[in-house]
């Protein structure tokens, strides 16, 4: 069974503050890392799709890196705003077919 | 209609019923995705299909049976559920399907909440 542990669970901030959560993923056999948002009532929406070894990809205010040999990710949200609170679902794709693997996602509230 | 839709939104059967969830992407893709979300556990995937073809059944009871007669339309066939099976159902699609899908982001849908008596 593969293991994806995101952290944290959940997560509260004021506006303006910068954040960052974890996806862990096991090192080998790795094709890809998803990253999407979940907002309440809402589909499951696509931040960044990751291949490489050090990639780094960015949309606004929101940015992501992997480390495939460790086998992790980051996803940073800098100036986060009522509008980021959310679910963020990281998902690697360690077989051919793009299986997805999804952690249980970082909850993410965000106070005005 | 834009994107992908499901239908119906909400859905409440009996163990001894038989009901479809349908899926429909206006997106052009060639692959599409049942996944289940049950109370408290990360979204779980069920089925994939590529090209209509079924590439993926991830050890899922037969109660649960795909149809995928189109690229653009995918059915969740049920049949004798058990109440553990309430949950919410998610389709999604992606561009391609097979090694070059991995690198595709995949649309969801907006889901059905399936609850069994």
């Amino acid at each position: 069974i593969l293991n994806v542990e995101q952290s944290p669970q959940s997560l509260h901030v004021q506006e303006g503050d910068s954040t960052n959560f974890t996806c862990s993923f096991p090192s080998s056999n790795f094709y890809a890392l998803h990253w999407y948002r979940w907002e309440t009532a809402k589909s499951p929406e696509a931040l960044f799709v990751m291949t490489l070894n050090g990639d780094e990809k960015k949309k606004g205010r929101i940015s992501a890196t992997l480390n495939t040999k460790e086998g992790y990710s980051y996803l940073y949200i800098k100036g986060s705003q009522p509008e980021d609170s959310a679910t963020y679902l990281c998902a690697p794709c360690m077989e051919y077919g793009n299986k997805l693997v999804f952690g249980a996602g970082t909850i993410l509230r965000v106070k005005s | 209609e834009t994107g992908v839709t499901q239908t119906p939104r909400h859905l409440v059967m009996g163990m001894t019923n038989k009901k479809s969830l349908k899926c429909e992407q206006h997106l052009g893709h060639n692959a599409m995705y049942w996944y289940k979300q049950s109370a408290k556990k990360p979204l779980e995937l069920m089925f994939v299909y590529s090209l209509e073809e079924r590439v993926e059944n991830n050890s899922v009871p037969s109660r649960f049976s795909p149809e995928c007669p189109n690229s653009s339309h995918l059915f969740l066939h049920l049949h004798t559920l058990q109440p553990e099976d309430s949950a919410l159902y998610l389709c999604a699609s992606s561009p391609t399907g097979g090694f070059v899908g991995l690198y595709n982001e995949q649309f969801f849908g907006p889901g059905t909440r399936l609850t069994v008596l």
